[in-house]
């Protein structure tokens, strides 16, 4: 069973502030990993996704990953209260998408 | 134009019948797949289709039948309804199996009495 968790919060961070979301993922042979963001009774969609050891960076948005932990981490810099949704990581194995359960991010004006 | 589109958007049923959710793709994407998020948030593959052909069957009761009479459209159709099935299913498709990002349709509140 391979697995994916993230810690489901609520986070709660100041308007302005950096978010810090972290995944961890059981299946060493993962090859791409996911980050989604969900606003409440709509569908996800892809924020970044990164399968290089190390950091990348999409405007305010910064994926960590680190293989030999298992661990990927999305980071939300000067973050707004339009950040405020469900961030959900998944991994891929294969043709297999693994998602989290999410964690609830909450960005207080 | 949506790209990803599924009806109904709401689904209320007694438990027994038989119902089925229909989702189309005009993004011209081979492949389509069928999620089923729980009330806790935790999004789970049920199925895939690559061009019409079944490529991911994860484990799902056999209730659970998906059809794809072309590419651009995956049908879900759900026998003897149970209460454990309410969730909200969600389409969604990409441009191959390997691609990375997928389009998640709106999706599907189904809700069993």
């Amino acid at each position: 069973q391979k697995e994916v968790e993230q810690n489901s919060g609520p986070l709660s961070v100041p308007e302005g502030a950096i978010a810090s979301l972290n995944c961890t993922y059981s299946d060493r042979g993962s090859q791409s990993f996911f980050w989604y963001r969900q606003y409440s009774g709509k569908s996800p969609e892809l924020i970044m996704f990164i399968y290089s050891n190390g950091d990348k960076e999409d405007g305010r948005f910064t994926a960590q990953l680190n293989k030999a932990s298992q661990y990927v981490s999305l980071l939300i810099r000067d973050s707004q209260p339009s950040d405020s949704a469900t961030y959900l990581c998944a991994v891929r194995g294969g043709n297999q998408f693994y998602f989290g359960t999410g964690t609830s991010l909450t960005v207080i004006p | 134009d949506t790209a990803v589109s599924q009806t109904p958007k709401y689904l209320v049923t007694q438990m027994g019948n038989d119902k089925s959710i229909k989702c189309e793709q005009n993004l011209g994407h081979d492949t389509m797949y069928w999620y089923k998020q729980d009330s806790k948030k935790f999004l789970k593959i049920m199925f895939s289709y690559n061009n019409k052909e079944l490529i991911i069957n994860e484990t799902v009761p056999n209730r659970f039948s998906p059809k794809s009479p072309d590419k651009a459209h995956l049908n879900l159709h759900i026998n003897s309804l149970e209460l454990g099935d309410s969730a909200v299913y969600f389409c969604a498709s990409s441009i191959s199996p390997l691609y990375n990002e997928q389009f998640f349709g709106p999706g599907t509140r189904l809700t069993v009495l």
